[in-house]
């Protein structure tokens, strides 16, 4: 099993430009999330599903949208990118079985560069 | 609002050295919790969780962690480091939210292990 994986694993955007970041998982998992990793802060979740066709905001979604037409895939589109915006990305996935006892398995992340 | 904080951006200890890594959370209701490693260039990966029962618990590697309600503690420790345990520690407490489980994630412990 691969288990969570992102594409790509680097990325380099102009101010404005837009761009999709993806995640797979091969866990049959119900849930997915994506955090942004910023020095100084740990990880904040970004927006997440808890199942195919459903999304929801989490902490930090402003200047973000995702989509998650397949249950293996959750998709993190930036539509007009800023320099704030430069950070590293994880995606993660869980069961969703065992509510706050679940443990989160994630992706090796994307690093995201605006310049 | 649950929040976590993690005394010491960065800990160096020596090879074979008593690692101790500290959190504190904040929380109204009985919280979960868990330590995450990241190694460099690479996702989050479980080390351990506390939900109910012993407050003593152990994970991988070598590490344990124990709950104390009295001082809001969760700290993290190996009783000795090895050079493969340098990385970024990150204690997080799970919040629900919404149906789905949201993780707060402390700041951040990055590891150095001297020679």
């Amino acid at each position: 099993n691969a288990g969570v994986t992102q594409t790509p694993k680097f990325r380099v955007l102009k101010t404005g430009q837009s761009m999709t970041l993806l995640c797979a998982q091969d866990m049959n998992h119900e849930y997915m999330y994506w955090y942004r990793q910023d020095p100084g802060m740990g990880l904040r979740l970004i927006h997440y599903s808890v199942g195919e066709g459903t999304t929801a905001k989490g902490e930090v979604p402003d200047g973000y949208n995702v989509s998650r037409l397949k249950k293996q895939n959750f998709l993190l589109g930036l539509e007009s990118a800023a320099p704030s915006q430069t950070s590293v990305y994880f995606c993660a996935s869980s069961w969703g079985t065992s509510g706050l006892f679940d443990e989160q398995f994630f992706g090796p992340g994307t690093r995201l560069t605006v310049l | 609002a649950q929040s976590v904080t993690q005394l010491g951006s960065h800990v160096s200890v020596s090879e074979g050295a008593l690692v101790l890594l500290r959190c504190n959370y904040s929380s109204s209701v009985p919280p979960y919790l868990f330590w995450y490693v990241q190694y460099p260039n690479q996702g989050l990966q479980l080390l351990l969780k506390y939900t109910t029962g012993a407050t003593l618990v152990k994970g991988i590697n070598g590490f344990e962690a124990e709950f104390k309600k009295s001082e809001t503690s969760f700290h993290l420790t190996k009783p000795s480091a090895h050079m493969s345990d340098a990385a970024e520690y990150f204690c997080a407490v799970s919040v629900s939210l919404q149906g789905a489980q949201k993780l707060v994630f402390g700041q951040g412990t990055r590891l150095t292990i001297n020679p």
